[in-house]
């Protein structure tokens, strides 16, 4: 069965540090693996998206890498900023059953 | 686009009572999901759709829950009778599920329920 696991589960920053996020998981026999960001109160939003065949994927100062092998992604952060606080998720697609597996989530503080 | 609307946002009800979770997708999206959310557990997937038809309830806890998708527009989650342990909040989710090794879910956001 596969276990998605994010450590640590809260991470507190100043302002201006690259910071990396990490997220495990059992099974290497994955799809994509996906980074989404929720803010208090709210929804997910998906982030990055990364497919199985790919290393890494960027978006502005968001940059997510995979290692299917050794079951290892992570989010960099470059220079954070107070409304990168949130609250970050990732999870892996197995198959082409549309299910995602989510893990717990690592909650950011990004002190001013 | 509005995006995925829930309703209600906040829902407080006392044990044994029967509670109803709305859902309208993004149009023309033709999956569905509705997961739930609490400390404990973090983000499980309950039931999905696909062209309204449920495809995947292995995630329902147990009988007293029930979802239906009557059209491509609307969907319900229902417990019934709830309790304190249905306490969480729970999220809707719709997919354009135009490649499935790519899927990618638009959430709402989100119904906080407490059973007390």
């Amino acid at each position: 069965k596969q276990e998605v696991t994010q450590i640590p589960a809260a991470l507190s920053v100043p302002e201006g540090e690259n910071l990396v996020l990490n997220c495990s998981f059992t099974d290497s026999a994955i799809y994509n693996l996906q980074w989404f960001r929720q803010d208090p109160g709210k929804g997910l939003t998906s982030l990055l998206l990364i497919q199985s065949s790919q290393r890494e994927q960027t978006s502005g100062r968001l940059n997510a890498s995979l290692d299917k092998s050794s079951g290892r992604s992570t989010l960099y952060i470059a220079a954070s900023q107070p409304g990168d606080s949130a609250t970050y998720l990732c999870a892996v697609q197995m198959d082409s059953s549309y299910k995602l597996i989510f893990g717990s989530g690592t909650r950011l503080l990004v002190r001013p | 686009d509005a995006g995925v609307i829930q309703s209600p946002r906040h829902e407080v009800t006392e044990m044994g009572q029967e509670v109803t979770l709305r859902c309208k997708p993004i149009s023309g999206h033709d999956y569905l999901f509705w997961y739930r959310q609490t400390m404990m557990r973090g983000l499980e997937l309950l039931i999905y759709f696909n062209n309204n038809v449920p495809i995947d309830d292995s995630g329902m806890p147990e009988d007293r829950f029930s979802a239906k998708m009557p059209n491509a527009s609307f969907s319900t989650l229902k417990i019934q009778p709830s309790e304190p342990r249905d306490s969480a909040v729970y999220f809707c989710a719709s997919s354009s599920g135009q490649d499935f090794r790519r899927v990618r879910l638009f959430f709402g956001e989100g119904s906080r329920l407490t059973v007390l």
